[in-house]
C-alpha cells in the first residue's frame, strides 16, 4: 500500500533561516504529490503540488521537487517568516487509491522573530 | 471559484447526545467528498468518503455515520456521542479527475463532555 514518511519535528527556526522538511513516499503506481499547510485552528490549505517526476511545485516562496529516483518530495524555503509557523503535511494520491490521499503525520514548524 | 463550508464551527455536546455536522460545496458539480477527524497530535484520520449521491464508503468502524443527500452536501452524524468522539472534524472535496488534490473546509471543533 501507499505510505508517506515525513520528519515529525517539531522544527524551530529563527526568522530568515533556511527551511527543509523531508518527505519520502512509497506508492504502487505513479502518484501525484502534495504539501499542505495548517495554521492553528484552521483547515488544511494546499500549498503546492507536483504530478510527475522532476516537476517542481512552488508557492509563497516554498518549493518541492518530485524525485522519483529517491521517492522524495522535500519542502524548502530560503527565508522563513514568523507567519510561516504552522503544521505542514506531505501527501500523495494515485489512481489505485480510490480517490484517497495518503498523508504524513505532519511537521510542526515554529519560527521565532 | 469553489468554496467549501462547514458548520457549526465549534460544538460542545454531552456524552450520549446526537450529532449532526454539515458540509456544503459551491462552484463545482459531482465532487468527491470526504470527512476526516484530527485528534490532538495533528494526525488525520479519514472517516468516510463519497463519490456520488447516496454512495458512502467507511474507512473505520466507529460510532459515526455519513450521508450525502444532495450532490454537494455531506453530513456526519452520530446517534450517541462518546468521549472519544471529541476532535477537529474536517470536510474536504476533490474533483473526479486529474490529480485528486483535496480542498478542505475550515473545520468543526467538537468537544464531548
Amino acid at each position: 500500500g501507499n505510505s508517506v514518511t515525513q520528519m515529525e519535528g517539531p522544527v524551530t527556526l529563527s526568522e530568515e533561516a533556511f527551511l527543509t522538511i523531508n518527505c519520502t513516499y512509497t506508492a504502487t503506481g505513479y502518484p501525484s504529490l502534495f504539501w499542505y499547510v495548517q495554521y492553528p485552528g484552521e483547515g488544511l490549505q494546499l500549498l503546492l503540488k507536483a504530478t510527475k517526476a522532476d516537476d517542481k511545485g512552488s508557492n509563497k516562496g516554498f518549493e518541492a521537487t518530485y524525485r522519483k529516483e529517491t521517492t522524495s518530495f522535500h519542502l524548502e524555503k530560503g527565508s522563513v517568516q514568523v507567519s510561516d509557523s504552522a503544521v505542514y503535511f506531505c501527501a500523495l494520491s494515485d489512481r489505485g487509491s480510490n480517490y484517497k490521499l495518503t498523508f504524513g503525520k505532519g511537521t510542526l514548524l515554529t519560527v521565532n522573530p | 471559484s469553489q468554496t467549501i463550508h462547514q458548520w457549526p464551527a465549534t460544538l460542545v455536546q454531552p456524552v450520549g447526545s446526537p450529532l449532526s455536522l454539515e458540509c456544503t460545496v459551491e462552484g463545482t458539480s459531482n465532487p468527491n467528498l470526504y470527512w476526516y477527524r484530527q485528534a490532538a497530535g495533528r494526525g488525520l484520520q479519514l472517516l468516510f468518503y463519497s463519490v456520488g449521491i447516496g454512495q458512502i464508503s467507511s474507512e473505520v468502524p466507529q460510532n459515526l455515520s455519513a450521508s450525502r443527500p444532495q450532490d454537494r452536501q455531506f453530513i456526519l452524524s452520530s446517534k450517541k456521542l462518546l468521549l472519544s468522539d471529541s476532535g477537529f472534524y474536517l470536510c474536504a472535496w476533490s474533483a473526479d479527475r486529474g490529480s485528486y488534490e483535496q480542498y478542505f473546509g475550515p473545520g468543526t471543533r467538537l468537544t464531548v463532555t
